[in-house]
């Protein structure tokens, strides 16, 4: 079973280039995630899906944008990069119960130059 | 908003001894779960155990247990018989049932010396 998978998982930007990256999870999870994780912090949730044709904000959704256009895929947009958006990128999903634990991806390594 | 505290940015063991890792958190709910996850250098987040807030007893895995104080909302997590395998990046988190978010601690960096 994939599980999980983010792509691509490293890339480096110009200052104001935009960039998509793509989530896909084999589980039938409703539930999907967007998280960024900084040096020092754990991970913060940018946004989120309760299911397909649904989104929400999480903490910190500034300079994001995202859709869940299939269930099985959610898409995180970076529409002009600002080097404060240098982070790695983690995708998760879920099943629609609060108990269920979130399956992760092995994240995005992400450089704005 | 929920907060979760790791007061603990690093901690080290000899193998096969026990360690204890502290988390705090903060909120006013009465319906949420609490999770510890596992980050190794490969960057994978690992779920290591979980607890429900309902239920009073501590939630086990194997070598790996905790102790749930929710009026202290307290959520240590107990690694027995250290392995060099357990190293790693140890984050608490909260699950808030009405906000359905995950929110995470800033993590403990544990170390297993052989």
């Amino acid at each position: 079973n994939a599980g999980v998978t983010q792509t691509p998982k490293f890339r480096v930007l110009k200052t104001g280039q935009s960039m998509t990256l793509l989530c896909a999870q084999d589980m039938n999870h409703e539930y999907m995630y967007w998280y960024r994780q900084d040096p020092g912090m754990g991970l913060r949730l940018i946004h989120y899906s309760v299911g397909e044709g649904t989104t929400a904000k999480g903490e910190v959704p500034d300079g994001y944008n995202v859709s869940r256009l299939k269930k099985q895929n959610f898409l995180l947009g970076l529409e002009s990069a600002a080097p404060s958006q240098t982070s790695v990128y983690f995708c998760a999903s879920s099943y629609g119960y609060s108990y269920q634990p979130q399956h992760f991806g092995d994240g995005t390594r992400l450089s704005i130059l | 908003a929920q907060t979760v505290t790791q007061s603990q940015p690093e901690m080290s063991v000899q193998e096969a001894e026990t360690v204890t890792l502290s988390c705090t958190y903060d909120t006013s709910e009465s319906d949420y779960y609490l999770f510890w996850y596992k980050q190794p250098p490969s960057r994978q987040m690992i779920l290591v155990i979980r607890q429900e807030a309902y239920k009073q007893q501590n939630a086990t895995e194997n070598r790996f247990s905790v102790n749930f104080q929710k009026a202290a909302k307290s959520f240590s997590l107990k690694i027995s018989d250290s392995q060099l395998g357990d190293a790693a990046m140890y984050f608490c988190a909260y699950y808030s049932g009405s906000a359905r978010q995950l929110t995470f601690g800033s993590g403990t960096q544990l170390t297993v010396l052989p």
